[in-house]
């Protein structure tokens, strides 16, 4: 059973800074994987979709790896600025299924 | 730009009682989804469906839980006797293809179940 761990479950930086969200994930066979973030009492929004046969994904400021091998997918995030405090979530696509299955999420706050 | 949308936001029903909670997908989406969110916890997958039918679903699916496409624009998640525990945020989402092809599923806002 896929079991999806993000590390850690809360940061809190000063804006400007730039950070990465570790997502890590038990059974390598995935289809893609997800990062959404979402704002408290708030449906979830798709950030980037990674294929897994792709290492890297890139939309503005936001940087996705993947490595499916050893199961660990990454979210980088550039320049961070108070919009971007949210709970940022990933996603792996279970092999053989439709299911997307999440991890709890990482707890962002950008102090400005 | 296109969006799930969902209704209502928030449905509050009494144990026992049945409870509907609609959901417009993306116009060109062919596959459907339903997930909730128990406060706390994670995002689980409840349910997929395409061409009518449902094509995966997960063990919390059971005979109390029913989804339909009853028209063009439409999906519907019905609970037939509610519990206390089925409080939770009931999100939809769709996507263009089979997800495993490569596409995004987009999620609506979500609806808020609270059974008294």
């Amino acid at each position: 059973k896929q079991e999806v761990t993000q590390i850690p479950a809360a940061l809190s930086v000063p804006e400007g800074e730039n950070l990465v969200l570790n997502c890590s994930f038990t059974d390598s066979a995935i289809y893609n994987l997800q990062w959404f973030r979402q704002d408290p009492g708030k449906g979830l929004t798709s950030l980037l979709l990674i294929q897994s046969s792709q290492r890297e994904q890139t939309s503005g400021r936001l940087n996705a790896s993947l490595d499916k091998s050893s199961g660990r997918s990454t979210l980088y995030i550039a320049a961070s600025q108070p919009g971007d405090s949210a709970t940022y979530l990933c996603a792996p696509l279970q092999g053989g299924s439709e299911k997307l299955v999440f991890g709890k999420g990482t707890k962002l706050t950008v102090n400005p | 730009e296109p969006e799930v949308t969902q209704t209502p936001s928030h449905q509050v029903t009494q144990m026992g009682q049945e409870v509907i909670l609609r959901c417009v997908p993306i116009s060109n989406h062919l596959y459907f989804y339903w997930y909730r969110q128990i406060l706390g916890q994670k995002v689980e997958f409840l349910v997929s469906f395409y061409n009518n039918e449902i094509s995966e679903k997960s063990e919390i699916f059971d005979d109390q839980f029913s989804v339909e496409r009853p028209d063009g624009s439409n999906f519907t998640l019905k609970i037939r006797s509610t519990k206390l525990e089925d409080s939770a945020m009931y999100f939809c989402a769709s996507s263009v293809r089979w997800a495993p092809l490569g596409n995004e599923q987009f999620f609506g806002p979500g609806t808020r179940l609270t059974v008294l």
